[in-house]
């Protein structure tokens, strides 16, 4: 159980250009959603948390007319890129929390497998 | 400022218990510490989630002070297949801020 997806696993694209990536919680309902950001060889970093029907909250330094997130289901979440430039080739990994405890921070994150973008 | 610590690499032998320290010094006061595994390229997996003293499952140990400004995951009989970066995540800084260690890069010999 608690499986989730995301889709692509990996997309190269050229600069300018705009990237959606779509994070699944297959077997769960989630209600909120995290997107990350792996550089290589470094921890991830929170970009934005999303709930289920709202605006997503971002991250300082994260610019959210760049990462667009939309949580329009219990199940999917998407992040788009838009304008891509070669610094936001990285890899882009989400999470789902069911949040069915009542104490939300108790609630495990599950990860997706991560999508590798790359921008020409 | 909200840290979130590890050492940031540990080698060890196959059938050794293997144990790896996460400081958080500013965690939030009901907030659970779970720690996951990632593999290159992989998305970060569920390892074991805590919130005081020892939990144990199928797979790991997790021990944590009472204070709580620290936590340690012990892998009991580490094989080949554990090598793996380990994370620790924590709320931080009075529970706002969502929080990745460092990472702890685990290698595993013969």
């Amino acid at each position: 159980g608690a499986v989730v997806s995301q889709h692509p696993s990996w997309v190269i694209c050229k600069s300018g250009t705009s990237v959606k990536i779509e994070c699944r919680s297959l077997d769960f309902q989630a209600t909120t959603m995290f997107w990350y950001r792996q550089f290589p060889k470094q921890s991830l970093m929170l970009m934005a948390t999303s709930n289920e029907g709202s605006k997503a909250t971002y991250e300082q330094g994260v610019e959210k007319d760049k990462f667009l997130i939309n949580h329009a289901s219990l199940t999917l979440s998407t992040l788009t890129v838009t304008s891509a430039h070669p610094e936001d080739s990285s890899f882009y990994i989400c999470s789902a929390r069911a949040g069915n405890s009542g104490l939300a921070n108790t609630d495990t994150q599950y990860f997706g497998p991560g999508t590798r973008l790359t921008v020409l | 400022l909200a840290k979130t610590t590890q050492p940031i690499s540990m080698d060890s032998y196959e059938g050794q218990e293997v144990n790896i320290t996460c400081s958080h010094n500013n965690i939030a006061t009901n907030d659970y510490i779970t720690w996951y595994q990632q593999f290159p390229s992989q998305g970060p997996r569920f390892i074991i989630q805590g919130y005081k003293t020892k939990v144990t499952n199928e797979v790991a140990s997790l021990f944590i002070p009472a204070d709580r400004k620290s936590s340690t995951l012990s892998l009991p009989r580490v094989s080949l297949s554990d090598t793996a970066v380990y994370y620790c995540l924590a709320f931080t800084g009075g529970g706002n801020k969502l929080t990745f260690g460092t990472g702890t890069q685990l290698k595993v010999e013969l």
